[in-house]
């Protein structure tokens, strides 16, 4: 079975200041790992996943994440926050075992920017 | 590509009544997947096609729940008999099955279901 865990249910930056959002997961087997954001009324659009190969991914919008291993860990960044930004973003865990498929989602955590 | 589509984006009933929500999925994508998302929460999984074929349903899928994917392309969520807890945010999301499993899925605007 896998799970994810989003420390944070709200996070609270200054425009230009870095973002961070916590994410961590358990997973019997190497996961396939994927952040998600979500605007108000709307679904998920994918920001960035990471698979195999190089642990540091990019995504969309100025996004990256890095998984480690070793600290079970796919925390989200980006340098400078944008008004814009400000959504609910999820993390969320697929089982690399070739027969599931769905996906397990954190609680999300809610990024307020302000000026 | 023109997106997963849902229909309708809001619904509202009375209790004890039956609703049906409709998902197009975008073109190519072969598999297709229902999610339902509460207030303050994460998407959990419902259930999933592989074209026609329901691959897996989830215990939170009550025998008051029924999807069909009935030629592989867009699908349907029926609830019978809605309840109370039934209210929430119903979310379709579609994937191409290629090269494993790591081939994201696109998500639609979701159904929201309010029940009175």
């Amino acid at each position: 079975a896998q799970s994810v865990t989003q420390l944070g249910s709200h996070v609270s930056v200054s425009e230009g200041a870095l973002v961070l959002l916590r994410c961590n997961y358990s997973s019997s087997v190497p996961p396939y790992l994927f952040w998600y954001v979500q605007y108000p009324n709307q679904g998920l659009q994918l920001l960035l996943k990471y698979t195999t190969g190089a642990t540091l991914v990019k995504g969309i919008n100025g996004f990256e994440a890095e998984f480690k291993k070793s600290e079970t860990s796919f925390h989200l960044t980006k340098p400078s926050a944008h008004m814009s930004d400000a959504a609910e973003y999820f993390c969320a865990v697929n089982p690399n075992t070739g027969t599931a498929s769905k996906l397990t989602f954190g609680t999300g955590t809610r990024l307020q920017v302000t000026l | 590509d023109t997106g997963v589509s849902q229909d309708p984006r809001h619904k509202i009933t009375k209790r004890g009544q039956n609703v049906t929500f409709r998902c197009d999925p975008i073109s190519e994508h072969n598999r297709l997947y229902w999610y339902r998302q509460t207030l303050g929460q994460g998407p959990e999984f419902l259930t999933y096609f592989q074209n026609e074929a329901q691959l897996e349903k989830s215990r939170l899928l009550s025998d008051r729940f029924s999807a069909e994917r009935p030629k592989g392309s867009f699908s349907t969520l029926e609830i019978q008999r809605t309840e109370q807890g039934d209210s929430a945010m119903y979310l379709c999301a579609s994937s191409l099955v290629s090269g494993g499993l790591n081939q994201p899925q696109h998500f639609g605007d979701g159904t929201r279901l309010s029940i009175l």
